[in-house]
């Protein structure tokens, strides 16, 4: 197994671009998902396989990978953005297995 | 709409059994893998088990191998966690997630609907 390591937050001012990023050894033959959790609720799908957005997703999240690191990209961040998001993938073994990262922290501010 | 709605957390003391249930709508539920994710207070997301669509293969983080069994009954669109020998530590929102499969094998894939999650207590 590897960890998916995360900085705890990162600030943004509204309009400004926030980009989180997640790091892990087995990235570059990974796919990386994204989840925005907001307080007391359960985690929302934001990107898939890396870049890929789910429909109903606002276009000024992104995501892309290179190397051993992985980004999330909101353009022009607004207020209701302000959650967690965790990054996540699947173990190298081939036992199943799902990593998390330890959760970044956005706040719009 | 896909639905998930889980059921059967509570307050259990150490030692104890539990069983979790999610009852799944608004797709062919024995067409998909399942999981179960849970997240202790404060703490980062942690995948628990998956078991794939004919319930025949199951998959465990190491840490609970033996005391937590997933299940399913596809004629009920449920999917189960029995959670047995609780302990503190294992109090948590538990959220079952269907899975959705990247790769033939699906040894890669994502989990792209989750319930609203059940909160389990594991105290005296």
């Amino acid at each position: 197994s590897y960890e998916l390591t995360q900085p705890p937050s990162v600030s943004v001012s509204p309009g400004q671009t926030a980009r989180i990023t997640c790091s892990g050894d087995a990235l570059p033959k990974k796919y990386v998902h994204w989840y925005q959790q907001k307080s007391g609720q359960a985690p929302t799908l934001v990107i898939y396989e890396d870049n890929k957005r789910p429909s109903g997703i606002p276009e000024r999240f992104s995501g892309s990978s290179s190397g051993t690191m992985a980004t999330l990209t909101i353009r022009g961040a607004q207020a209701e953005d302000e959650a967690d998001y965790f990054c996540y993938s699947t173990d190298t073994s081939g036992k199943y297995e799902g990593i998390f990262g330890g959760g970044t922290k956005l706040t719009v501010l | 709409e896909v639905q998930l709605v889980e059921s059967g957390g509570g307050l259990v003391q150490p030692g104890g059994s539990l069983r979790l249930s999610c009852v799944a709508s608004g797709f062919t539920f024995g067409s998909y893998w399942m999981a179960w994710v849970r997240q202790a207070p404060g703490k980062r997301l942690e995948w628990v088990a998956n078991i794939n669509q004919g319930g025949s293969e199951q998959y465990y983080v190491d840490s609970l191998k033996g005391r937590f069994i997933i299940s399913r009954d596809n004629a009920e669109n449920s999917l189960f966690l029995q959670m047995n020998s609780l302990r503190a530590g294992d109090t948590a929102i538990y959220y079952c997630a269907r899975i959705y499969c990247s790769s033939p094998s699906c040894y890669d894939y994502y989990l792209d609907h989750w319930g609203q999650g059940s909160l389990v207590t594991v105290s005296s």
